[in-house]
């Protein structure tokens, strides 16, 4: 058990670029969620996937934002036009069922947009 | 919508005196609630949970916590507290039978020598 690793940990980007962050649930893991934490603030739900599905969206994540997790293994988390408002840790966590009582998180991507 | 409260920012203390860090969550017709710490630099961990049965539970690192359904609280305590305690920790309630988690703002605990 490796745990979830997200890469890349930090990212530097401008305003209305594109980028892509990656999480690696645990492997035996079918449930992978992303949450989003900013500065002094508890992480927010963004979407999360059932395997290959993604069962549910929040209302934060717009249509800039897009999720996949394409073999049901790693997923990944693109923003298109990035805005500074977008500066946040991004948080990735798998769970091996549909309870989150056994959420285990990664250490998280924090993306600063300038 | 559900959501969680974390009635303080900050919580700064002495070493090993004792704390208590304040959660209330809204009311639902299920409650699953949970402590996570986050030390810096690392990834949210699980301290305690509450899914059912006794409603005083033990997590790891001497933490407990009690559900308390009449004040939709669910407060986490320890006796004694170490400088290694130092670090974010927040309240999370289990929503959509516990399919996902609604986070409170966080607490940041500091112990003082």
């Amino acid at each position: 058990d490796t745990g979830v690793s997200q890469d890349p940990r930090h990212k530097i980007t401008k305003r209305g670029q594109n980028v892509t962050f990656r999480c690696d649930p645990i492997s035996e893991h079918n449930r992978l969620y992303w949450y989003r934490q900013t500065l002094g603030q508890g992480p927010e739900f963004l979407t999360y996937f059932q395997n290959e599905a993604q069962l549910e969206k929040s209302r934060l994540l717009s249509d800039r934002f897009s999720a996949e997790r394409p073999k049901g293994s790693f997923s990944t988390l693109e923003i298109q036009r990035t805005e500074q408002g977008d500066s946040a840790m991004y948080l990735c966590a798998s769970s091996p069922g549909p309870l989150a009582e056994k959420l285990f998180f990664g250490s998280g991507t924090q993306l600063s947009v300038l | 919508a559900q959501s969680v409260t974390q009635l303080d920012s900050q919580v700064p203390v002495f070493e090993e005196a004792p704390v208590e860090l304040r959660c209330n969550y809204s009311s639902s017709v299920s409650v699953y609630l949970f402590w996570y710490v986050q030390y810096p630099n690392q990834g949210l961990q699980l301290l305690l949970k509450y899914l059912s049965g006794s409603t005083l539970v033990k997590g790891i690192n001497g933490f407990e916590a009690e559900f308390n359904k009449s004040q939709t609280s669910f407060h986490l305590r320890k006796p004694s507290v170490h400088i290694s305690d130092t670090a974010e920790y927040f309240c999370a309630h289990g929503i959509q039978g516990a399919q996902k988690l609604v986070f409170g703002q966080g607490t940041r605990l500091t112990i003082n020598p």
